[in-house]
């Protein structure tokens, strides 16, 4: 398995305040994926990364930022988090844009 | 945009049955992916389809696909409680980097 890890794992947060989860990465891939899970959507493509400052948004990217500064990190910032950003964070990789590797995921809540 | 749908979104099923779950999509794409997840875990490749007529067998699961038609299946047989889990599809944008997900089938096979 791809070394993915996620931080936090787990996080509770007021609305209105910043969040940013980190995913790091040891496989030297190219290419970098931020997901959001929620019951009844299945995963939706919020950012995307295909090289170091190269990010394009998703399906859901209103209300997030991401950065890539190295290769092996890939930030995603909630500039002022909402209840309707509850949610499981998933973070992946790929070598090419072939097979993804997924990261544990991130438990989000916005109270 | 590119849009993925899965059918049905829930199966329920006798041990030693077959079924197949259905992948549509709406755009032409080469390159088409299924992944499974257990209950509150992260996601797990399944097979990984890169042309038209691709066909993968892992055990009881076969998958295959036809860029023509816009279809990919995920064949089931003599289903073990094992398999219990949430399979996606994900379908990768031609020319693009972006990977969308269908909602997922969330299987569950009775003993």
């Amino acid at each position: 398995d791809a070394g993915i890890t996620q931080s936090p794992r787990h996080k509770v947060t007021e609305t209105g305040t910043p969040v940013t989860l980190r995913c790091h990465q040891t496989e030297n891939h190219r290419y970098m994926y931020w997901y959001r899970q929620d019951p009844g959507h299945g995963l939706r493509l919020i950012h995307y990364s295909y090289g170091v400052k190269d990010t394009d948004k998703g399906e859901v990217s209103d209300g997030y930022s991401v950065s890539r500064s190295k290769t092996e990190d890939f930030l995603l910032t909630l500039e002022s988090a909402t209840s309707s950003q509850t949610s499981v964070y998933f973070c992946a990789t790929s070598p090419l844009t072939y097979e993804q590797y997924f990261g544990p995921g991130t438990r989000l809540t916005v109270t | 945009e590119l849009k993925v749908e899965q059918n049905p979104l829930f199966l329920s099923m006798q041990e030693g049955k077959n079924y197949t779950i259905y992948c549509n999509y709406s755009t032409t794409s080469d390159r088409l992916y299924w992944y499974r997840q257990d209950p509150g875990k992260s996601l797990e490749s399944l097979f990984v389809l890169l042309s038209n007529g691709a066909v993968k067998q892992e055990g009881r699961l076969m998958a295959s696909l036809d860029t023509k038609a816009r279809l990919s299946t995920l064949h089931i047989t003599a289903a073990v409680h094992d398999l219990s889990a949430t399979y996606f599809c994900a379908v990768e944008v031609n020319r693009d980097d972006k990977i969308i997900f269908g909602k997922g089938t969330r299987l569950h096979i009775l003993p």
